[in-house]
């Protein structure tokens, strides 16, 4: 299997700021990399698919980036709605295996 | 919109088979896509269980493999979940949702709670 880390496991952030979280594969998965955003409650929501690409409807301040092995989330401009917790979730092989998550809450 | 639902008892003894159903409606499971279903433990993350294939073929996680079926069944638009010989570690909240090869998970269901006590 292929596993996946991600760090931070949790941050502090205040309305507005920059945010930045990176996901790590243990072996190449090309751009096969998601991002998922999922708040108490809820079923994951999906953001960002093949590393890049932003699903429909999710706003333009969340944006992914990376290849290989290193990928990275950002949030431009931190608002209200967007303290979640995160995951990356790889779809090279199966299983799909998903990082542990980053938990983003209020400065 | 494509919507899924999941239904199913929400409390099973340990020992026995946990058995799920994911309800399809605004897409017909027999156009394309993969379906799958993915667990999460209360307080912790994501783990894949598996996927099926509109044709039926299958993908499991190795770690459930000996104990998980995924089926379909394109007459109702649905698909199923059966894990058998289920202990306290199987307790988590299950999801269905959309996938395909290489793809990610696009549409959710809202996710049910099933408790394995006795």
């Amino acid at each position: 299997d292929i596993q996946m880390t991600q760090s931070p496991s949790s941050l502090s952030a205040s309305v507005g700021d920059r945010v930045t979280i990176t996901c790590r594969a243990s072996q190449s998965i090309s751009s096969y990399l998601n991002w998922y955003q999922q708040k108490p409650g809820k079923a994951p929501k999906l953001l960002i698919y093949v590393a890049s690409s932003l699903q429909s409807g999710v706003p333009s301040r969340f944006s992914g980036s990376g290849s290989g092995t290193d990928f990275t989330l950002t949030i431009s401009s931190l608002q209200p709605e967007d303290f979640a917790t995160y995951y990356c979730h790889q779809s090279y092989s199966t299983p799909g295996t998903f990082g542990p998550g980053t938990k983003v809450d209020i400065k | 919109q494509v919507q899924l639902q999941e239904s199913g008892p929400g409390l099973v003894r340990p020992s026995e088979t946990l058995s799920l159903i994911c309800a399809v409606s605004g897409y017909s499971i027999n156009s394309a896509y993969y379906w799958g279903w993915i667990r999460q433990p209360p307080g912790k993350g994501l783990e894949w269980i598996g996927t099926i294939s509109h044709s039926g073929s299958s993908y499991y996680n190795p770690s459930l493999k000996s104990r998980v079926t995924i089926s379909v069944d394109t007459s109702k638009n649905q698909f199923s979940l059966k894990l058998s010989s289920v202990t306290a570690a199987d307790t988590a909240v299950y999801y269905c949702a959309r996938t395909y090869v290489y793809y990610p998970f696009d549409y959710w269901g809202q996710g049910t709670l099933v408790t394995v006590s006795s």
